[in-house]
């Protein structure tokens, strides 16, 4: 059973950056594909990321480069940074596990963190 | 991006009751459709993927349909514990996207 949990500040200023972990347990993140998720009211839910083991990504194109996003394999965890935050990028941030039925990169989400709500305010 | 456009917002229903959830697509995505169910505060669950496979552990009466544009969830007999938000999700484009979610309520 995969647990992914998730974890970081619940607040941060608008213009700094947000930092968020993704800690694996039950798998390995270099034998799977992974995926930052957010959910706000306004937006709902919008996809961010997916993180490969080898640390690559591909994003979200809304996102305008604001993230980085690294792999900790000795951790089993991988992270996000988005700069630049605005009141906008407050939300609910999951972590999830991405899975294909027949390979290739047609993604659909099997297992997900519990969600950290995280606050852009002054 | 590809836009998914759910209906009903919300729906109220009964227990026993058989219930069909509609999402549609703004381009055709084959079958690379998934479903979700939530709970409040809790993280979205997957119940189905590709269009009509039920993910291991969701009870049988939950079923999806569709290809195209075109998808259903439906429930055939309500049970209290599937009161809840439901999400389709494409991943056929690079850029996965969500419905706006349909809320099912007890009448």
């Amino acid at each position: 059973q995969v647990h992914l949990q998730e974890s970081g500040p619940g607040l941060v200023k608008p213009s700094e950056t947000l930092s968020l972990t993704c800690t694996v347990s039950g798998g390995s993140v270099t034998s799977n594909v992974w995926s930052w998720i957010r959910q706000s009211p306004g937006k709902g839910l919008e996809w961010i990321a997916y993180v490969y083991y080898s640390g690559s990504i591909r994003d979200n194109p809304s996102l305008k480069s604001r993230l980085t996003i690294s792999v900790d394999t000795s951790r089993n965890q991988f992270s996000l940074n988005l700069r630049s935050v605005t009141a906008a990028d407050t939300a609910v941030y999951y972590c999830a596990r991405a899975r294909t039925r027949f390979g290739g990169d047609k993604y659909y989400f099997d297992y997900w963190g519990q969600g950290i709500l995280v606050t852009v305010s002054p | 991006d590809i836009q998914m456009t759910q209906s009903p917002s919300s729906l109220s229903a009964s227990v026993g009751d058989r219930v069909t959830i509609t999402c549609r697509t703004s381009q055709t995505i084959s079958n690379f459709l998934n479903w979700y169910q939530q709970k409040p505060g809790k993280a979205p669950k997957l119940l189905i993927y590709a269009g009509s496979t039920l993910q291991t552990g969701v009870p049988s009466r939950f079923s999806g349909g569709g290809s195209g544009t075109d998808f259903t969830l439906s429930i055939s007999s309500l049970q209290p514990e599937d009161f809840a938000t439901y999400y389709c999700q494409q991943s056929y484009s690079d850029i996965p996207t969500f419905g706006q979610g349909t809320k099912l309520e007890i009448k």
